[in-house]
């Protein structure tokens, strides 16, 4: 079955430390996105990919980084300039940059201790 | 920027119809989405306006008026399973990239 995958589903990690976040699609989507999700909150864009090699910073890119090397793979660090990482983080994918369809992973819970 | 108002929160009784609005103000706007999330799960995507009018799927219909920077969601015959958050999204190009922005959500509380 085709649909996004994202890993690990629950991470803890220390103060200080950059922690990388992984996202696979195998929709053979062009466009990938990652999210933020605060509890009670909406959706925020930190970054976003229309082709691979390239990618722009979303609305709190901030303490953040992403690659796209592969049109499959959108991996996000979380780097220890980030003040307040503990959150919801979601990665999604559509198949262009017109569609209002994104299509969500599972989500990854990052708790900072 | 963009900006996007939607109710926080409202409550409905089963078989009944709710109405969700969302106020938009962006440039360079291309759509309206709705999404729904149960708790602790992933946004699903319910339906897409490009263009001004109602798209219907189902018990849940969409609205779209680009002139009055305005759309609703419409939830027919509710049920208990309708219990959840649902977010607008607008879908806008700056420059040459497009991205899609979410409101704040509103959670529909489904009551017996």
């Amino acid at each position: 079955d085709g649909g996004i995958t994202q890993s690990p589903k629950y991470l803890f990690r220390k103060e200080g430390q950059n922690v990388t976040l992984s996202c696979e699609q195998n929709l053979n989507h062009d466009a990938m996105y990652w999210y933020r999700q605060d509890p009670g909150q909406g959706l925020r864009l930190i970054y976003y990919s229309q082709i691979v090699n390239d990618f722009q910073k979303g609305d709190i890119a901030e303490g953040y980084s992403v690659s796209r090397e592969k049109k499959e793979s959108f991996p996000l660090t979380v780097t220890s300039a980030q003040k307040n990482p503990t959150a919801f983080y979601l990665c999604a994918s559509s198949i262009g940059p017109s569609t209002g369809e994104l299509f969500f992973g599972e989500g990854s819970r990052l708790t900072v201790l | 920027g963009q900006s996007l108002e939607q109710p926080s929160e409202v409550t409905a009784v089963e078989g009944a119809i709710v109405q969700i609005n969302c106020t938009y103000q962006t440039s360079g706007f291309y759509g309206l989405s709705w999404y729904q999330q149960h708790d602790g799960g992933a946004p699903t995507f319910l339906s897409y306006n490009g263009l001004d009018g109602l798209e219907e799927t189902g018990r849940f219909s969409s609205f779209l008026s680009r002139s009055d920077s305005y759309g609703y969601l419409l939830l027919q015959e509710l049920q208990m399973k309708d219990s959840a958050s649902y977010f607008c999204a607008v879908r806008d190009w700056a420059g040459t990239a497009s991205k899609l922005t979410f409101g704040t959500g509103t959670r529909l509380q489904v009551t017996l």
